[in-house]
C-alpha cells in the first residue's frame, strides 16, 4: 500500500546546485502537485499537473521546474538552487472530478531540503 | 480571491480539556471543506471532511467539525484531548463550481499543543 512515495526525504545542497525531487503514485491519480511548506505559510502550491504530459504553474513556481513523462510519476527540478529554497516539499495526487475527485489530496511524507 | 483563514497559529492547552481550532473561508460558491492533520516530521492526513449532507462530521481520533454556512466556517472541536493529539491542523477548502481542475486552498495552519 504505497500511495505517494517521495525520494530522497532529505537532502543538502549548496547555492547554485541543482536536484530533482522525485514523486511516484500508485493510485492511477491524474492530477499530481508539488508544495512548499514553510513555517507561518502552510502550504503553497508550486506546480501541479493534471495529466501525463501536461504541467502548469502554482502559486510560487519561480526557481523550479517540472515534468510528467508517465501518469505515474511527477519530478519536481531545482535548477539552480537558492539559500531561500531550504523548505519542506510535499507531492499529493488526486483522481479526475469525473472520478469522484472532490479536491482531497493524497500526500507523500515529505522531502526536505536545506540549501547551504 | 478566495481564501482560507485560521486566525490562531498556535493553541496550548492540557490534556483532556476541549479545544476548538477555527476555519473561516472566503467564497459565494459552495465549497467541499477538510481538516488535514499533520503529527511532526510525518506528512499531512486527512482528518475529516465535508461533502455534502449533515453539517456535523465525525472525523478520526475523535475529532469532529461543523459546517457553517452563514459563518462561512468549518470549526475543528474534539471534547477531550490527548498528549497524543499535538499536531499541525490544516483547514482546506475547494471552491466548487469549477467545470474541470479542482483546486484545494489551504490555511496556515494551527499548531495544537497538548501538555500534561
Amino acid at each position: 500500500n504505497a500511495g505517494v512515495t517521495q525520494t530522497p526525504k532529505f537532502r543538502v545542497l549548496k547555492t547554485g546546485q541543482s536536484m530533482t525531487l522525485l514523486c511516484a503514485q500508485d493510485m492511477n491519480h491524474e492530477y499530481m502537485y508539488w508544495y512548499r511548506q514553510d513555517p507561518g505559510m502552510g502550504l503553497r502550491l508550486i506546480h501541479y499537473s493534471v495529466g501525463e504530459g501536461t504541467t502548469a504553474k502554482g502559486e510560487v513556481p519561480d526557481g523550479y521546474n517540472v515534468s510528467r513523462l508517465k501518469k505515474q510519476n511527477f519530478l519536481l527540478g531545482l535548477e539552480s538552487a537558492a539559500p531561500s529554497q531550504t523548505s519542506v516539499y510535499f507531492c499529493a495526487s488526486a483522481p479526475l472530478k469525473t472520478s469522484g475527485n472532490t479536491g482531497e489530496l493524497f500526500f507523500g511524507e515529505g522531502s526536505r531540503l536545506t540549501v547551504l | 480571491a478566495q481564501s482560507v483563514t485560521q486566525l490562531d497559529s498556535q493553541v496550548p492547552v492540557f490534556e483532556e480539556a476541549p479545544v476548538e481550532l477555527r476555519c473561516n473561508y472566503s467564497s459565494s460558491v459552495s465549497v467541499y471543506l477538510f481538516w488535514y492533520v499533520q503529527y511532526p516530521n510525518q506528512g499531512l492526513q486527512l482528518l475529516l471532511k465535508y461533502l455534502s449532507g449533515s453539517t456535523l462530521v465525525k472525523g478520526i481520533n475523535g475529532f469532529e467539525a461543523e459546517f457553517n454556512k452563514s459563518q462561512t466556517s468549518f470549526h475543528l472541536r474534539k471534547p477531550s484531548v490527548h498528549i497524543s493529539d499535538t499536531a499541525e491542523y490544516f483547514c482546506a477548502v475547494t471552491f466548487r463550481g469549477n467545470t474541470g481542475f479542482q483546486k484545494l486552498v489551504f490555511g496556515t495552519g494551527t499548531r495544537l499543543l497538548v501538555s500534561p
